[in-house]
């Protein structure tokens, strides 16, 4: 167990719709990534949040947002989605400074979209 | 911009057999380089990473080189074992120092 959590683990729902994925992240860690991995993919890059602002943006779509809230914890938000979408989102955490660039992974929200 | 090439991206060895991963970086600036295993269904975990100012690192069974000079990095894996079969993934921090490139991902095999 990496000490990150995600919620929900699975997430069937229909094109069009829209969904939030959460996360919280390691006790003591300010920095939250969200990755996509599609079916047979590799780790795509998302977004990353360190200590409630937005730090690195990767191949996010405009469609896709995300904020980290005071407590640390993440919601990603997927919006008009379509079948593309469908994937295993993680999302990992890290200390944040230079002392430590360790992510830690947790458990991923598989999504399909209908 | 960022990118990770990573090679094979498939790799079948007997067990017992060494394996070895290889990736390339673009990012001069780039100074952290992580190695993860994910197994079927799981989430990616950390096997072992190495900075730019250390030439190699070995973690029993795993080791990892890195070649500043030639922007790549390599995974070696000695006396293979079935539970190795996974999918592995190299990375390279990238612009921003705690941001990573992962590279595409090498699906490793290892036959009893």
């Amino acid at each position: 167990d990496s000490g990150v959590t995600q919620t929900p683990k699975h997430l069937i729902t229909a094109t069009g719709q829209r969904v939030t994925l959460r996360c919280s992240p390691r006790s003591g860690d300010l920095s939250v990534y969200w990755y996509q991995q599609s079916l047979d993919q590799g780790l795509q890059f998302l977004i990353q949040y360190y200590n409630g602002e937005e730090r690195a943006k990767g191949n996010i779509l405009e469609r896709f947002s995300a904020q980290q809230f005071p407590d640390l914890h993440s919601e990603l938000n997927l919006s008009s989605l379509e079948l593309g979408d469908s994937a295993l989102y993680f999302c990992a955490s890290s200390v944040g400074d230079l002392r430590s660039y360790e992510q830690y992974f947790g458990p991923g929200t598989r999504l399909t979209v209908t | 911009g960022e990118n990770v090439e990573q090679h094979p991206s498939t790799l079948s060895v007997q067990e017992g057999d060494s394996a070895v991963i290889k990736c390339t970086y673009s990012d001069s600036a780039s100074n952290y380089f992580p190695w993860y295993k994910q197994e079927l269904g799981k989430r990616p975990q950390l096997i072992i990473d190495i900075r730019s100012n250390v030439g190699e690192k070995k973690d029993q069974r795993i080791a990892v080189t890195l070649n500043k000079t030639a922007k790549h990095f390599s995974l070696h894996i000695t006396e293979t074992q079935p539970e190795d079969s996974a999918v592995y993934f190299c990375a390279a921090s990238g612009a921003s120092y705690d941001k990573v490139i992962f590279g595409p991902g090498t699906s490793l095999s290892v036959i009893p």
